[in-house]
Order: C-alpha cells, then sequence, then structure tokens
C-alpha cells in the first residue's frame, strides 16, 4: 500500500518566522509530487508540481526541494504571514491517474 | 481566473438514498477526478474521467458509485444507496492535461455530504 506522510501535523509559529515541513513518500515508482495549500473553507490550490530528482521550485516566499532517491520533499516558507496559515498537503504520483494524498501540515501564523 | 464549481455545498440524505453531486469542471479541461475527505482523514482518490470513460478507479469507487458526463459542462458523481460511512467531503477536480503532470489539478470547493 503507497503511503505518504506529512510531518509534523500542525505547526504554531510566529509572523516573520521561516518555517519547514516535510513530505515523505515512496522512492519506487516515483513520478510526480504535488504540493497544495488549503485554506479552510476554499479548496486546495496547486502550489508545484515537481517531477525531478533535486527539483526545486519557487513561488514568491514559498520554495520547495526534491529527494526522490530518498523519497522526501520539503517545503520551506521564509518569514511567515497570517495569510500562510492554511493546510500544506503533499500527494504523490505513480504515473497514473490516482494521487495519493498525504495528511496535510497545518500552519498556523500568529501575528 | 476560471474556477472549478460543485453544488450543492452541503447535502444531507436519508441513508439508503441516492444522491447526485454535481460539478462544471474548468470549459477546456478534459481531465476529470473526484476525490473525497472523510472528516479527520486523508484526500482520497476516487476516480477520473476522460474521453467519455473512467480512466482510473480506486477500491473505493464500488458499484455504489458512477460518474457521467450528461453535457458538455457537467460532471456528476452518483451514489446508488448511501451509507453512514459515504459521509465526507467531496471534491472535484478538472486539469487540461493529466493533472499528475501539469501543475496540478484545479479544485472545487468541495459538497459535504451528511448520511442520516
Amino acid at each position: 500500500i503507497l503511503n505518504v506522510e506529512q510531518s509534523p501535523q500542525s505547526l504554531h509559529v510566529q509572523e516573520g518566522d521561516s518555517t519547514n515541513f516535510t513530505c515523505s513518500f515512496p522512492s519506487s515508482n516515483f513520478y510526480a509530487l504535488h504540493w497544495y495549500r488549503w485554506e479552510t473553507a476554499k479548496s486546495p490550490e496547486a502550489l508545484f508540481v515537481m517531477t525531478l530528482n533535486g527539483d526545486e521550485k519557487k513561488k514568491g516566499r514559498i520554495s520547495a526541494t526534491l529527494n526522490t532517491k530518498e523519497g522526501y520533499s520539503y517545503l520551506y516558507i521564509k518569514g511567515s504571514q497570517p495569510e500562510d496559515s492554511a493546510t500544506y498537503l503533499c500527494a504523490f504520483n505513480t504515473g497514473g491517474f490516482k494521487t495519493i494524498f498525504g495528511a496535510g501540515t497545518r500552519l498556523f501564523v500568529k501575528a | 481566473e476560471p474556477e472549478v464549481t460543485q453544488t450543492p455545498s452541503h447535502q444531507v440524505t436519508q441513508m439508503g438514498q441516492e444522491v447526485i453531486l454535481r460539478c462544471v469542471p474548468i470549459s477546456n479541461h478534459l481531465y476529470f477526478y473526484w476525490y473525497r475527505q472523510i472528516l479527520g482523514q486523508k484526500v482520497e482518490f476516487l476516480v477520473s474521467f476522460y474521453n467519455n470513460e473512467i480512466s482510473e478507479k480506486s477500491e473505493i469507487f464500488d458499484d455504489q458509485f458512477s460518474v457521467e458526463r450528461p453535457d458538455g459542462s457537467n460532471f456528476t458523481l452518483k451514489i446508488r444507496s448511501t451509507k453512514l460511512e459515504d459521509s465526507a467531503m467531496y471534491f472535484c477536480a478538472s486539469s487540461e492535461i493529466p493533472g499528475q503532470i501539469s501543475g496540478g489539478y484545479t479544485f472545487g470547493s468541495g459538497t459535504r455530504l451528511t448520511v442520516v
């Protein structure tokens, strides 16, 4: 059974702190790794799709890295702001249409 | 910005009743998906749909479930005889090319199904 694990489950930081969280996935049969940002009462919003080992992607203050050999991806947020408060989901794909989601990391940024 | 629209936002139904959850994907998208999240659990893949047929489905998507694209715009998920354990948030998603290699999926805001 393919499983995607995210840690920590939740994170409380102060405004201005930089933070990171981890997504672990099976290192075999890797095709793509997605990161989504999910605010309460809204729909998940795609942040990154990563496919190559060593990939680094950046969108504003948010960046992500990928290590497919060891099966992990990190998401970094530099200088967290209250509006970054959300659940960050990662999702793993083996090349078919099915994508397997982690349980998410819930980030709370206090002003 | 184009959106995936889901209706209703919340549906309450009696156990054993049929429900139809409706989605209007983004107009130029060709790939359509249903996911669900039972409260407190992970988002789970149900089914993907392309070219008027199911392209992949999960073990959750049994004979109780069916999907249809009845016209050029709607994409529906039908649950024939609902069970208490079908209570969940159901998300529709679409993508222009397979979401796993494009910029990901565009999700709707979900339908919360409560089976009583």
